[in-house]
């Protein structure tokens, strides 16, 4: 089956800081990849969509500039959260389709965020 | 708007079935998927139905009816690893996936 990895697991760092989140498909080539967050107890939240070799489409309320998303490669793509603030702590997961005709994500396991 | 709707929590007996609803008012129907979710993990794939009647796998089952924009999800011989948020996602025209709130089942021995 398809894997999905993420990088790191978990990170804490201080306000102010930035964080880079890596999401890699490992078994086959990605041509979309999700980024999405999920507060304790709440449903998953679609933060934006990226294609291999083009910029990023945010959901409406996520600032571009705060959340940089990357994706060089159909295997890899990356979430930088900029000058992050405790309001940032989450749990980030990424997705990726391309393999199944229906557009199945297969999700990394996910990072865990928290700003002190 | 969007909507898909599913109970918030339910709880079952180890052993027993169980049957989680989801309803959706969605632009359009390009599938409806079903994922778990353990605390603290990401989603894993469970099914997928993008045409009506019932797909068996194993344990679980999907069911779709897209004229009542009606799915749900039936867990048989239910286990205690089986509890665990479920949910449910419809894939819209622009095949963009939309995710219900999810469904957080206890199971109880």
């Amino acid at each position: 089956g398809a894997v999905v990895s993420q990088h790191p697991s978990w990170v804490i760092c201080k306000s102010g800081t930035s964080v880079k989140i890596e999401c890699r498909s490992l078994d086959f080539q990605a041509t979309t990849m999700f980024w999405y967050r999920q507060f304790p107890k709440q449903s998953l939240m679609l933060m934006a969509t990226s294609n291999e070799g083009s910029k990023a489409t945010y959901e409406q309320g996520v600032e571009k500039d705060k959340f940089l998303i990357n994706h060089a490669s159909l295997t890899l793509s990356t979430l930088t959260v900029t000058s992050a603030h405790p309001e940032d702590s989450s749990f980030y997961i990424c997705s990726a389709s391309g393999m199944e005709d229906y557009n199945e994500q297969f999700f990394g396991p996910g990072t865990r965020l928290t700003v002190l | 708007g969007q909507n898909i709707d599913q109970p918030t929590e339910m709880t079952a007996t180890e052993g027993a079935i169980v049957q989680i609803n989801c309803t959706y008012q969605t632009s359009g129907f390009n599938g409806l998927f079903w994922y778990q979710q353990h605390a603290g993990e990401a989603p894993t794939f469970l099914s997928y139905n993008v045409l009506d009647g019932l797909e068996e796998k194993g344990r679980f089952s999907s069911f779709l009816s897209r004229s009542k924009g009606y799915s749900y999800l039936l867990l048989k011989e239910l286990q205690m690893k089986d509890s665990a948020s479920y949910l449910c996602a419809v894939l819209d025209s622009n095949y963009q996936l939309i995710w219900g709130a999810g469904t957080k089942l206890i199971i109880k021995p």
